[in-house]
């Protein structure tokens, strides 16, 4: 079964600076997307940013960035010139890629809670 | 806003109510899915509905019954809940339920006392 480990309960980062959430993961597939979603106090859970597993290329949207490696089934996030409105819940989620008549239902870690300082 | 909305966004029941939650999303998805959030646990997918039809059911108390009468309308019915069920309910779409990116709800914040 998959499973996504995000060792990281808590974060802090000061505003401006940079910081680095850990995600792991374990799949016997080699093929599969992850992700990574933001759940602010309003508690929408917002896409991040996503990563195909095919693709060599790290993803990156804007000030957000991933470390994807995939040997070594490690998936972080990078925030660059962290704003206060990056405070909120960091969930990794994994989906394998569903044939035929299965689902692949996306599976989440427990979350990084990232405070941002003024 | 990401297109899927939820309500009520509280909801305090006590453990002999029926009451129900409602989404519905404005995507044109039609693949829904619910969620539970609880305190300090990774979210557990409770149902998943393609086109109407469930999918996927995760072994979850009969005391929740969820119900889509067409694919922009999912809700998820409560009767009978225990304490522990009190959790964030989240509902999500995504274009189908091969799609790799789902949008979700606000959120439901239900408590059983």
């Amino acid at each position: 079964a998959q499973t996504v480990t995000q060792s990281q309960p808590e974060m802090s980062v000061q505003e401006a600076e940079t910081v680095t959430l850990s995600c792991t993961y374990d799949t016997s597939e080699s093929d599969y997307y992850l992700f990574w979603y933001k759940q602010p106090p309003s508690r929408q859970m917002i896409l991040v940013i996503r990563q195909e597993a095919y693709k060599q290329q790290n993803a990156t949207e804007n000030r957000f960035s991933v470390n994807f490696q995939k040997a070594a089934k490690s998936f972080s996030l990078k925030i660059s010139d962290s704003q206060l409105g990056d405070a909120a819940m960091y969930f990794c989620a994994y989906r394998r890629i569903p044939y035929g008549g299965s689902q692949g239902n996306l599976i989440f870690g427990k979350g990084t809670k990232l405070s941002v300082k003024p | 806003e990401t297109g899927v909305t939820q309500t009520p966004r509280h909801l305090v029941m006590g453990m002999t109510n029926k009451k129900s939650l409602k989404c519905e999303q404005h995507l044109g998805h039609n693949a829904m899915y619910w969620y539970k959030q609880s305190a300090k646990k990774p979210l557990e997918l409770m149902f998943v509905y393609s086109l109407e039809e469930r999918v996927e059911n995760n072994s979850v108390p009969s005391r929740f019954s969820p119900e889509c009468p067409n694919s922009s309308h999912l809700f998820l019915h409560l009767h009978t809940l225990q304490p522990e069920d009190s959790a964030l309910y989240l509902c999500a779409s995504s274009q189908s339920r091969v799609n790799t990116e789902a949008f979700f709800g606000q959120g439901t914040r239900l408590t059983v006392v």
